[in-house]
């Protein structure tokens, strides 16, 4: 079953809103944990790398007023994305892992869709 | 970070052995090799990661070169649901994980013909 939990899996909104993702680890603690974004037939793309209890580390040219980062427990990360804009439409998805040296699981992703 | 090199494409036939190559020339000694997969529209699907050695699990085998700058994913009978986007990544995890975190490159499509 799945090990990792994000919610939800797609949500529309109006430009202007902000969208909050849930990222939770079911059976375990995760210190860490991982943002992407994903583009229609492109790769993964790292957002930031979210550790509990401190501020996130934003990879290059991600905006980190756009996109809030909270990992306020072990086993919750929140991504909100603030004054959405059609261009911020993708596809997240969170991962996490037990230990830095163990296999990464992967949320199911969430749709993002603003009009 | 360490650049993986995967080729775009594969094809394979329904029940017979897939071989993924992965050249990763410029390892470092504490990179690790993982091995994910994505179908359409869900989270990429843990496949397999070793160090050195290598390793077999239920979904499928990870041969490791002896110099670790090549790997390659094995699958032994191919099934139409592997049919899916197979990333091979270095996750560095020296320094007690300070940089353990996961670089996407483009990946291979393999596809499974009945």
């Amino acid at each position: 079953g799945a090990v990792v939990s994000q919610h939800p899996s797609w949500v529309i909104c109006k430009s202007g809103t902000s969208v909050k993702i849930e990222c939770r680890s079911l059976d375990f603690q995760a210190t860490t944990m991982f943002w992407y974004r994903q583009f229609p037939k492109q790769s993964l793309m790292l957002m930031a790398t979210s550790n509990e209890g401190s501020k996130a580390t934003y990879e290059q040219g991600v905006e980190k007023d756009k996109f809030l980062i909270n990992h306020a427990s072990l086993t919750l990360s929140t991504l909100t994305v603030t004054s959405a804009h059609p261009e911020d439409s993708s596809f997240y998805i969170c991962s996490a892992s037990f230990t830095y040296n163990s296999p990464l699981h992967f949320g199911n992703g969430t749709r993002l869709t603003v009009t | 970070d360490a650049k993986t090199t995967q080729p775009n494409s594969m094809e394979s036939n329904e029940e017979e052995p897939v071989h993924l190559p992965c050249n990763h020339s410029t390892i470092s000694g504490t990179d690790y090799i993982h091995w994910y997969r994505q179908l359409p529209s869900q989270g990429p699907e843990y496949v397999i990661h070793g160090l050195t050695s290598n390793v077999n699990n239920r979904m499928a085998s990870l041969a490791i070169a002896e110099d670790r700058k090549s790997s390659t994913l094995i699958l032994h009978r191919a099934t139409l649901r592997d049919a899916a986007v197979y990333y091979c990544i270095l996750r560095d995890v020296g320094y007690g994980g300070a940089t353990n975190k996961l670089i996407f490159g483009t990946g291979t499509l393999l596809a499974v013909q009945p």
